[in-house]
């Protein structure tokens, strides 16, 4: 237990379908991180948010949207999904830049 | 842009035996360097990090890292070899010098022990 949760653990959704993937930590930390994770492309950074600021990967096609709400949550919203986005989607938190990132078990994505 | 090559995908190893998974960095500015371990449907584990001081960082599980800058690698070792190490290992390097957290990982290498 890291102590950052991700909800589900599985999902599989159509490609006309709209879901959210949801994370939370209550460590204090001050930066969150979805990393999309697939056979292709063993850990790709998808988006970055640190002290409300946002960076993200440009390849990250724009049916992927994330939301950061507060420091403890973070959300990534899907929405015409491909098949090709079927992967495990792996949450992150962190304080500071001389600190490890804390994960979550993932989201196991399946597009049908 | 920071980057992180694994140069190998997979590392074969018999148990009791020495082993090293490599890893070299490309940033900008001063590297944190960091190691995980991912086991089967799992999400990461954090093993050990170099953020300054001693080139020889100890971490969990027995395994250390030498930091060499000249060399710009972080390779992962560990003296005996155990069947239980059998998992995917992940580098990562985040910049030290700029304002912001991005953390950035390499391919992994997949470590296998023998019995």
């Amino acid at each position: 237990e890291t102590g950052v949760t991700q909800t589900p653990r599985h999902l599989v959704m159509g490609m006309t379908n709209k879901k959210s993937l949801k994370c939370e930590q209550h460590l204090g930390h001050n930066a969150m991180y979805w990393y999309k994770q697939s056979a292709k492309k063993p850990l790709e950074l998808m988006f970055v948010y640190s002290l409300e600021e946002r960076v993200e990967n440009n390849s990250v096609p724009s049916r992927f949207s994330p939301e950061c709400p507060n420091s403890s949550h973070l959300f990534l919203h899907l929405h015409t999904l491909q098949p090709e986005d079927s992967a495990l989607y792996l949450c992150a938190s962190s304080l500071g830049r001389n600190t490890e990132a804390f994960f979550g078990q993932g989201t196991r994505l399946t597009v049908v | 842009a920071q980057s992180v090559a694994q140069p190998e995908d997979q590392v074969n190893v018999a148990e009791g035996n020495p082993l090293t998974v490599k890893c070299t960095y490309s940033v900008s500015g001063n590297p944190y360097l960091f190691w995980y371990v991912q086991y089967p449907n799992r999400g990461l584990q954090f093993l050990l990090k170099y953020i300054t001081g001693d080139n020889l960082v100890k971490g969990s599980y027995g395994f250390e890292a030498e930091f060499n800058k000249s060399q710009t690698s972080f390779h992962l070792k560990k003296p005996s070899a155990l069947v239980s190490d059998s998992a995917l290992y992940f580098c990562a390097v985040r910049d030290a010098d700029t304002g912001f957290q991005k953390l950035v990982f390499g391919t992994g290498t997949r470590l296998l022990v023998s019995p």
